[in-house]
């Protein structure tokens, strides 16, 4: 089974509108963190945000927000006031396990491609 | 401040010939390193990670091998490429510690196996 699922083909938004990009997971583990990283053409891996399973409130980074739903396995990723420069493919990540298990590791779902209108 | 350095950017290499990719870190001790390559348009896939010198773990059985020769130092290699070797190899680090849990990931290479 896919431990990280995105789903969205791709998707399209407006300049200066939101934008909601799914994320669902599955891990028996109750120790756990979820990330999000943006890869533009460029290829290099960005890093945007992260959510540890045991955090009372969503995260926030700036124009980044994650929305964590643990009963529903889900970790969404809401981008407000969209820029033309946030086109870009966009991954959801989980680790399981605690971060201070050395042998801990990232594992990516296939990733959103994100293209903004002006 | 901690940076990771991977080369080449790009690479084209014949069917057949040997590969080393190379992927460095600086600003840090004792860094858990991962490989991990990016068919085009699809994820991340996890091919090998070190939680140090001489420790490889291997995610997947395939064409190439991993190094770690050094505390900083991780290499991705092959004897013989293959055509289905081609894509996108990143590097990454992280630290095992509370408090830290961020994966730095390098530039990149993009191989193309001919």
């Amino acid at each position: 089974a896919q431990k990280i699922t995105q789903t969205q083909p791709g998707m399209f938004v407006q300049e200066k509108e939101a934008v909601t990009l799914d994320c669902t997971y599955d891990t028996s583990d109750p120790s756990y963190g979820l990330f999000w990283y943006k890869q533009p053409s460029s290829g290099e891996m960005i890093f945007l945000i992260y959510q540890g399973s045991y955090d009372q409130q969503n995260a926030t980074e700036g124009r980044y927000s994650l929305n964590f739903q643990k009963a529903r396995k889900s970790a969404n990723l809401v981008i407000s006031a969209s820029q033309l420069g946030d086109s870009a493919m966009y991954f959801c990540a989980m680790r399981e396990g605690l971060v201070s298990r050395a042998n801990s590791k990232l594992t990516f779902g296939k990733g959103i491609t994100l293209s903004v209108r002006p | 401040s901690q940076t990771i350095h991977q080369w080449p950017a790009t690479l084209v290499q014949p069917v057949g010939s040997p590969l080393s990719l190379e992927c460095t870190v600086e600003g840090t001790s004792n860094p858990n390193l991962y490989w991990y390559r990016q068919a085009a348009g699809r994820g991340l896939q996890l091919l090998f990670y070190s939680i140090g010198i001489d420790q490889i773990s291997s995610e997947v059985p395939q064409n190439l091998s991993a190094s770690r020769p050094q505390d900083r130092q991780f290499i991705l290699s092959s004897k013989k490429l293959l055509l289905s070797d081609s894509g996108f190899y990143l590097c990454a680090w992280s630290v095992s510690r509370q408090g830290s849990y961020g994966y730095t990931f390098g530039s990149g290479t993009r191989l193309t196996v001919v």
